[in-house]
Parts: C-alpha cells; sequence; structure tokens
C-alpha cells in the first residue's frame, strides 16, 4: 500500500534559519504530493502540492521538490520566521494530478524562536 | 464565505453514547472526507464521499456511519462510543476532476470519550 514517512519532530530552530523537513514516499504509478500546515487550533490548509516528477512546488517561501528517483519530497525555506511554527504533514494522492484519497505522514512540529 | 464549518467543536461522551458530528461547506465542491487524528499517527481516512448519493469506507470505518444529505452536508455518525474513538475528527472538501488539487479542511471536532 501506500505510505509517506517524515522525520520525527519537534524541529526547534532560532529565526531566519534555514529549514528542511524530510518526506519520502512508497506509491504504486505516479502519485502526486502535497505539503499541508496545521496552525495551533486550526485545520489543514495546503501550502505546496507538485503533480509530475521534477516538479517544484514553491509558495510563502517554502519549496519542495517531486524527486522520483528518491522517492522524496522535502520541504524547505530558507529563512523561517516566527509565523512558521505550526505542523507540517506531507501527503500523497495515487492519482496523477489528483488530491483525493490523501495518504498522510505522521507530522512535523516545528517551533521556531526569536 | 465560510468554507467547511464542523459543529461542534468540543464534545465530551461516555462509553456507549451515540452521537452524530456535522460538517458542512459552501464551496459547492462535489467529494467530501472525514479524517481521525491521532497523535503520532497523522491523519487517517474514516469514510469519504465522492459525490453526491456515494459513499465509501477508507481506512478506518469501523465504529463509524456517514450520511451524504445533500451536496452541503456530510456527517459521521459514532452509535456506540468507545474511549479508542477519543480522537480530533476533521470534515474536508475537494473538487476532484476540473484540474483543482486542494482539499480545504474545517476547524476540526475534539471528541473525548470517557
Amino acid at each position: 500500500g501506500n505510505s509517506v514517512t517524515q522525520m520525527e519532530g519537534p524541529v526547534t530552530l532560532s529565526e531566519e534559519a534555514f529549514l528542511t523537513i524530510n518526506c519520502t514516499y512508497t506509491a504504486t504509478g505516479y502519485p502526486s504530493l502535497f505539503w499541508y500546515v496545521q496552525y495551533p487550533g486550526e485545520g489543514l490548509q495546503l501550502l505546496l502540492k507538485a503533480t509530475k516528477a521534477d516538479d517544484k512546488g514553491s509558495n510563502k517561501g517554502f519549496e519542495a521538490t517531486y524527486r522520483k528517483e528518491t522517492t522524496s519530497f522535502h520541504l524547505e525555506k530558507g529563512s523561517v520566521q516566527v509565523s512558521d511554527s505550526a505542523v507540517y504533514f506531507c501527503a500523497l494522492s495515487p492519482f496523477t494530478g489528483g488530491g483525493n484519497k490523501l495518504t498522510f505522514g505522521t507530522g512535523t512540529q516545528l517551533k521556531v524562536e526569536l | 464565505n465560510a468554507g467547511v464549518t464542523q459543529t461542534p467543536k468540543f464534545q465530551v461522551l461516555k462509553t456507549g453514547q451515540s452521537m452524530t458530528l456535522q460538517c458542512a461547506q459552501d464551496m459547492n465542491h462535489n467529494s467530501m472526507y472525514w479524517y481521525r487524528q491521532d497523535p503520532g499517527m497523522g491523519l487517517r481516512l474514516i469514510y469519504y464521499s465522492a459525490s453526491e448519493g456515494t459513499t465509501d469506507k477508507g481506512e478506518v470505518p469501523n465504529g463509524y456511519n456517514v450520511s451524504r444529505l445533500n451536496k452541503r452536508e456530510f456527517s459521521l455518525r459514532l452509535e456506540s462510543a468507545a474511549p479508542s474513538q477519543t480522537s480530533v475528527y476533521f470534515c474536508a472538501a475537494l473538487e476532484f476532476g476540473t484540474g483543482l488539487y486542494e482539499q480545504y479542511f474545517g476547524p476540526g471536532t475534539r471528541l473525548t470519550v470517557t
């Protein structure tokens, strides 16, 4: 079956530090990949997506590249802010271009301190 | 435009009691989903409805039933609550088939079963 593995948290960084959250996946065919973010007390929001190999998703300074050869979709940001403190979920959909029937990773909590 | 709304926000039940979690969306999306979120396990799909009039089981359907009342509303029922159903429940909506990939999540219902 499909699965997503994320690095364990919490990850604690100082403001303006570089962020990487690792995500690898197992799936057959050509899945679509997503990063969702959950701020305290809220539901999940889509942060970025990539629907085919070598695509780069980007939003709000965050980036992730769909690497089929390493089955990875690592999240990066060059300079984090306190407002980026949240839980980040990597997810996949088994359908090329689709966002339904998502399989989520366990989430990585990010804490950014001044 | 409220997006996805869920009621109630919090609920405490005794073992064996029943309740229905309500979800409504005002985005005219076809597909709706129910997830549960448990610590260290990410989100797991309970049931989904690809379109009005259809429902299907997800990864963890046991102990739950759903009703897609109309295009807007998708409810989740616990007939006889158990402590293992203590969790945070999220509803989501997705427009599938038109090139849109984002699932929109509600704010969640925190359920405790004692």
